[in-house]
């Protein structure tokens, strides 16, 4: 079965410095792998998504995310964090192949503040 | 085009009773897929439907089921709740079964008393 960890409950950042939310992932094949982000008593909304391609992924509001195949790691980063950018972020992994169990898991989620 | 849009938003019950919750995917979508939030278990995959068909479930007891319509839009039923049910309901629509792509609803928030 596959599984996501999101190793830090909370990240806290000064407004203006680079942030970076860390995920790794584990997947029988080969995953397709997200970013989603809660506002408070909202739904999720995209931000990205890794399918195939480059390591690289760009998304929406300035997020990019990298894959590491070696690392099974997917992080979320930003050059510059805004106080808007305080959020709930989700980390979730789908299997591209049809191994194991094709259902979307999610990490268990990072509070990241962006301290003014 | 409009998004994903859930009905109701809030809800209160009592333990014991159930509890019916709707969900319109975004026009021309044809898959459904459900989702529980709690602080204690995080996001937890429920049931997806895709022509009016369960396709996939989660580990959930069959207190909980659904269905889905022929327009698509689904409901999700829970039978003699228990305060543990208490939780955010997602509901996310995409074009096709098993598609990678995802669109999130804002949610019904359950508690049960």
């Amino acid at each position: 079965a596959q599984s996501v960890a999101q190793p830090e409950d909370q990240v806290n950042v000064a407004e203006g410095n680079p942030l970076t939310v860390k995920c790794t992932y584990s997947v029988s094949g080969n995953p397709y792998l997200f970013w989603y982000v809660q506002y408070p008593n909202r739904g999720l909304q995209f931000l990205l998504k890794y399918i195939t391609g480059d390591n690289l992924v760009k998304g929406s509001y300035g997020f990019e995310a990298e894959f590491n195949k070696s690392q099974t790691s997917f992080h979320l980063k930003k050059p510059s964090a805004l106080v808007s950018d305080s959020a709930l972020y989700f980390c979730a992994v789908l299997p591209y192949s049809g191994a194991g169990s094709y259902q979307l898991t999610f990490g268990k989620g990072t509070k990241l503040s962006v301290i003014p | 085009k409009a998004g994903v849009t859930q009905t109701p938003r809030y809800l209160i019950k009592t333990r014991g009773q159930q509890v019916t919750l709707s969900c319109s995917p975004i026009s021309g979508h044809r898959s459904v897929s459900w989702y529980q939030q709690t602080p204690g278990q995080g996001l937890q995959f429920l049931f997806e439907y895709f022509s009016e068909t369960q396709r996939n479930k989660g580990n959930f007891p069959g207190r909980f089921s659904g269905r889905q319509f022929s327009n698509s839009r689904s409901e999700m039923n829970v039978s003699t709740l228990e305060l543990g049910d208490s939780a955010l309901y997602l509901c996310a629509s995409s074009l096709a079964l098993r598609s990678p792509e995802q669109y999130f609803g804002p949610g019904t928030r359950l508690t049960v008393t």
